[in-house]
């Protein structure tokens, strides 16, 4: 079983849609949660960082569930621009410190 | 300011050869990090260097790969024999300490 599981997708959207991705992990000692994306051929980048109360950034807004070991991202009124793929990440440790372990991504295509 | 920077962009080798690939943390950042990206997976971690020690290499997948950040900033990641199945993408990140990881463009590496 792979420590962080995401659908893969592709998600297919119209502009202008709310969609949802969901993620699981394995690791109950996980400490700190994020959200990253990645264009093609592109590097990854931070989105948002997820905490136990729930965050919301504009459009996007990640929550977290511990006992169910669950992380969730949504985006409002999808645009064009949000088409990339989200990498659903956790750390052993309760800051960016040491490793990161990546989600295989979920792929996001926004259109007109 | 600059970014992370990794040389080369690309790399096409031959079964059995030996590569290095290279890469420039963001100045003062002590923290570098080395993953491995195949097509259609997130990034997998392999090693986490904490100024010129390699703090945790547990992701590394065999003898074959070593990497050194001698005088704590650039880092060489060193491959031997390479096979065909080290064909991936190779991102190097930089932090400050407990920070955001932020990530090159990466090196693709062919090996034919």
């Amino acid at each position: 079983r792979k420590e962080v599981e995401q659908d893969p997708g592709p998600f297919n959207v119209p502009e202008g849609a709310t969609v949802a991705f969901n993620c699981t992990y394995s690791n109950s000692a996980s400490q700190s949660f994020f959200w990253y994306r990645q264009d093609c051929r592109k590097e990854p980048k931070l989105l948002m960082s997820v905490y136990s109360s729930g965050n919301e950034d504009g459009r996007f807004t990640a929550q977290l569930n511990r006992a169910s070991q669950y992380i969730s991202l949504l985006i409002r009124d999808s645009k064009l621009s949000d088409s990339a793929t989200y990498l659903c990440v956790v750390n052993a440790f309760s800051s960016n410190t040491g490793k990161l372990i990546f989600g295989q991504g979920t792929t996001l295509q926004v259109k007109p | 300011g600059a970014g992370v920077s990794q040389t080369p962009s690309n790399k096409v080798t031959e079964k059995g050869k030996y590569v290095e690939l290279r890469c420039d943390p963001i100045s003062g950042h002590t923290a570098l990090y080395w993953y491995r990206q195949s097509l259609g997976q997130g990034p997998e971690f392999l090693i986490y260097f904490q100024g010129t020690g390699a703090a945790d290499d547990s992701g590394l997948p065999n003898d074959r790969f070593f990497a050194v950040r001698p005088e704590g900033s650039v880092s060489t990641l060193k491959i031997q024999r390479t096979e065909r199945g080290d064909s991936a993408v190779y991102l190097c990140a930089s932090s400050p300490p407990g920070d955001t990881q932020y990530f090159g463009p990466g090196t693709r590496l062919t090996v034919l």
